[in-house]
């Protein structure tokens, strides 16, 4: 049953720390997003790639968020140095493009990132 | 930039009563797609529609999208407690870059 796998599921760390979320998207899927959610915002688009290159980050903090995709089955999303603010749940989601009707996204458990 | 509102935010519903969650976007869209997240869980695709005036069920679940292709709406008749989490709309601008948008949520709780 093929899926998103992310790492770490749970993360505490001291403000100033640096944090690296991985995302494993489903394999044959061209599409991969990072979102952010809290209770305030919602689900927040970070970041999203296609064929391993970025298309939008927008909605990511470039002061301290980064967003790669080394390889076709790793997404990785940066913070340094992490801040309370930045504690949230990080969705990565992948998907298949195809033709003009946009494609269904399958999302990872989240990693749920806290910073003290 | 394109943006996707939900109302109600929030909604208590007796077990058996109906459910209604409305979806519009300031922008036109290509198409608009719905998800489920349980509490502590990730979002899970319900379905996606494509066409002005499309009316797709799931079931309980009643799903509308709008003429004009800027407004979606999810209905569940004679709500369960399984139906009980947060539900999300998701739009696609009409340029297809695959950017998916989704709305603020909206939460059901269902009271047995």
């Amino acid at each position: 049953d093929a899926r998103v796998t992310q790492t770490p599921r749970h993360k505490v760390t001291e403000m100033g720390q640096e944090v690296t979320m991985r995302c494993q998207p489903i394999l044959g899927h061209n599409t991969v997003f990072w979102y952010r959610q809290t209770m305030m915002q919602g689900l927040e688009l970070l970041a999203y790639f296609r064929n391993r290159a970025p298309l939008d980050d927008s909605g990511m903090p470039k002061d301290r968020f980064s967003a790669e995709m080394p390889d076709a089955t790793l997404a990785t999303l940066k913070i340094q140095p992490s801040e309370p603010r930045d504690s949230a749940v990080y969705f990565c989601a992948s998907g298949l493009v195809q033709g003009a009707f946009g494609n269904t996204i399958y999302f990872g458990e989240g990693s749920w990132l806290t910073v003290v | 930039g394109q943006q996707v509102m939900q109302i109600p935010q929030y909604q208590h519903v007796q077990e058996g009563e109906d459910f209604t969650t409305y979806c519009n976007s300031s922008t036109t869209l290509s198409n608009i797609q719905w998800y489920k997240q349980r509490p502590g869980g990730h979002p899970v695709f319900l379905i996606q529609l494509v066409k002005s005036g499309e009316v797709k069920k799931q079931k309980r679940l009643t799903f509308q999208f709008g003429e004009a292709k800027k407004n979606s709406s999810l209905h569940i008749t004679a709500t369960q407690t399984t139906d009980v989490g947060t539900y999300f709309c998701a739009g696609h601008g009409s340029s297809n870059t695959g950017k998916l948008i989704f709305g603020q949520g909206t939460t059901l709780q269902v009271k047995p």
